[in-house]
């Protein structure tokens, strides 16, 4: 079974700063997508970035970049230039590449960029 | 495209009643998932459903029930209800025929209460 874990449940960053999440997974299949997703106040569940195991290379998206560490099971998420819309709650998320399969979350990390 | 939607935002319900809850996936899907999200936690997976069939189960107890219609929108159904199913249900659809596992929208989610 695959798990996720999230060991930071709250961070605060200053405005135009940087800040990293932390998340492990625990897996034993060698193809997978892994995801951040991003939940405001306003609930809808939004994607920042996508990554699949089988490429090295980090997904960029704007200001937002992954370290990616197949071997350690580690996905972190890097958000720079931090604004005050990024206050949100941040979840790691897991899905094997099959043909279908659900998405699994980490407990998630409550991110506060303050002014 | 709207994306995807969930009707209704808000619910109130008593322990014991039934409660329907709703969802058209976007444009293009036709799998559907429902996730439960507790306050403060990470979504929980509930079901899968393609081609009108219940596909994957999480550990949910048969109170739960849920529907495919051919239009691919679907419908969660919960019986006796009880305090403990308080929380935000999501829904979230992608594209199975297409193959592409990772393409996971979700909605904004119904908000249940039960007294």
């Amino acid at each position: 079974a695959q798990t996720v874990t999230q060991s930071q449940p709250e961070m605060s960053v200053q405005e135009a700063e940087t800040v990293t999440l932390s998340c492990t997974y625990d897996t034993s299949e060698n193809n997978y997508y892994l995801f951040w997703y991003k939940q405001p106040p306003s609930r809808q569940m939004i994607l920042v970035i996508r990554q699949e195991a089988y490429k090295q290379q980090n997904a960029t998206e704007n200001r937002f970049s992954v370290n990616f560490q197949k071997a350690a099971k580690s996905f972190s998420l890097k958000i720079s230039d931090s604004q005050l819309g990024d206050t949100a709650m941040y979840f790691c998320a897991f899905i094997r590449k099959t043909s279908y399969d659900k998405v699994i979350f980490g407990p998630g990390t409550s991110l506060s960029v303050i002014p | 495209d709207a994306g995807v939607t969930q009707s209704p935002t808000h619910l109130i319900k008593t322990r014991g009643q039934q409660v329907t809850l709703r969802c058209s996936p976007k444009s293009g899907h036709d799998t559907v998932s429902w996730y439960q999200q507790a306050l403060g936690q990470g979504p929980q997976f509930i079901f899968q459903y393609y081609e009108e069939e219940e596909r994957q189960r999480g550990n949910f107890p048969d109170r739960f029930s849920g529907h495919q219609f051919p239009n691919y929108s679907s419908e969660l159904n919960v019986n006796a209800l009880l305090l403990g199913d308080s929380a935000l249900y999501l829904c979230a659809s992608s594209p199975t025929t297409s193959g592409r596992v990772y393409e996971q929208y979700f909605g904004p989610g119904t908000r249940l209460t039960v007294t």
